[in-house]
């Protein structure tokens, strides 16, 4: 089955710790999201790649870094100077060519400070 | 820029009534709309979208939208709500310039009563 998968499903981060969010896709999509979502915000973009190697800030993206190295792989680093990390993320992708194309959401990481 | 206007939090429908779900937009190029629905602790699933041609749009789970240029909306729609609708649902305009980035609205959290 084709589809998106985010590991893990929880994640603690202690103070002044660096965490990854894992996000993998196996549908040869080309361009990759990562999103934060707060209670009453809906969704806000942190980063995202339209190909390998080549990424751009979205509108949230102090305190955060991405890689993309592989075309299937978008990880996300939540760093300490992220000073608010507790949210639900979630990664998104989609085919690169042609407008108006839809975004396919993977399950989320939920991401607890401790 | 373009940004999305969900009226109402919340919206609290009887079990086979009329569930109607508001959307406005705002963007200086036309949009491309769409409507995710996303239950608990889950990622966003896809409901319907609309890109070009009809302005009547049908989706999965008998809900529908309409989009309406001359209001800047685009209503979500079903004739009859089933419990299994409970959910968040969240409309979203894409950025049309090819970068395939969407901008979401706050959500609007849709319960039944039995």
């Amino acid at each position: 089955d084709g589809g998106i998968t985010q590991s893990p499903k929880y994640l603690f981060r202690k103070e002044g710790q660096n965490v990854t969010l894992s996000c993998e896709q196996n549908l040869n999509h080309d361009a990759m999201y990562w999103y934060r979502q707060d209670p009453g915000q809906g969704l806000r973009l942190i980063y995202y790649s339209q190909i390998v190697n080549d990424f751009q800030k979205g509108d949230i993206a102090e305190g955060y870094s991405v890689s993309r190295e592989k075309k299937e792989s978008f990880p996300l680093t939540v760093t300490s100077a992220q000073k608010n990390p507790t949210a639900f993320y979630l990664c998104a992708s989609s085919n690169r060519q042609g407008r108006g194309e839809t975004q396919y959401f993977g399950p989320g990481t939920r991401l607890l400070v401790l | 820029a373009q940004s999305v206007t969900q009226l109402g939090s919340h919206v609290s429908v009887s079990e086979g009534a009329l569930v109607l779900l508001r959307c406005n937009y705002s963007s200086s190029v036309p949009p491309y709309l769409f409507w995710y629905v996303q239950y608990p602790n889950q990622g966003l699933q896809l409901l319907l979208k609309y890109t070009t041609g009809a302005t009547l749009v049908k989706g999965i789970n008998g809900f529908e939208a309409e989009f309406k240029k001359s209001e800047t909306s685009f209503h979500l729609t079903k004739p009859s709500a089933h419990m299994s609708d409970a959910a968040e649902y969240f409309c979203a305009v894409s950025d049309n310039f090819g970068n395939e980035k969407l901008t979401f609205g706050t959500g609007t959290r849709l319960t039944i009563i039995p």
